[in-house]
């Protein structure tokens, strides 16, 4: 069974570009939420999208933004990169919310 | 707002020596806690639920209870393929969404 697939792994960007990442649930998920990890921190909560809608958001501007497509995969975008952008971005599906979460590799950000 | 303090923040064992990794937690109603280990540049791997105080859950080398305010994941003849960050999370039962709180982590550190 294929687990979370999260791309790319790694990303390098320049500040002010606007990127897109994307998440592939484990089938039969039909839940998804984003957690951005800044290196040495627990992951924070970003998004999640539940049956295509957005079900919560967390404390992150409106620079960030995300969607589920019909298939349940999701992409996270975010605009105007900033320096404090640059994290391990993590992605989480479960079959619903509150259940088991099982997470992606991540795709490693770095802004310069 | 809910609130995970993982302590210590780092642990250096040599290999054999049994230890335990403290989690402290505050939440409106506890859904579940969890316990992951994530290894450098990769996601977090799921380990454990605890959903009620007084519950017990074991794999390997690995014990994880769970009380009204805290959660310990003891480490029973460590070996350094156990080197690893290990995370605590807690969810809550209230609200739309089902966001993960994490804390900080602990990097274990086992030595030959």
């Amino acid at each position: 069974d294929a687990g979370v697939t999260q791309s790319p792994t790694h990303l390098i960007k320049t500040r002010g570009q606007q990127v897109t990442l994307r998440c592939s649930p484990i089938s039969g998920h039909k839940s998804v939420s984003w957690y951005q990890q800044v290196l040495g921190q627990g992951p924070q909560f970003i998004f999640q999208y539940y049956e295509k809608e957005e079900r919560g958001r967390g404390n992150f501007p409106d620079r960030f933004s995300a969607r589920q497509f019909p298939n349940y995969s999701s992409e996270l975008n975010v605009n105007a990169l900033l320096l404090g952008d640059s994290a391990l971005y993590l992605c989480a599906s479960s079959l619903g919310p509150g259940d088991g979460y099982t997470f992606g590799s991540g795709t490693r950000l770095t802004v310069v | 707002e809910d609130q995970v303090t993982q302590s210590p923040e780092a642990l250096r064992l040599q290999e054999g020596e049994s230890s335990s990794l403290n989690c402290s937690y505050t939440v409106s109603g506890l859904r579940g806690l969890f316990w992951y280990r994530q290894d450098p540049g990769k996601g977090p791997e799921f380990l454990f639920t605890l959903y009620s105080a007084g519950e017990e859950k074991e794999k390997e080398r690995l014990k994880a209870t769970l009380t009204k305010k805290e959660s310990f994941l003891h480490i029973t003849a460590p070996k350094p393929e156990d080197s690893a960050t290990y995370l605590c999370a807690v969810l809550p039962h209230t609200g739309a969404n089902s966001k993960l709180t994490f804390g900080k982590g602990i990097t274990l550190s086992v030595r030959p």
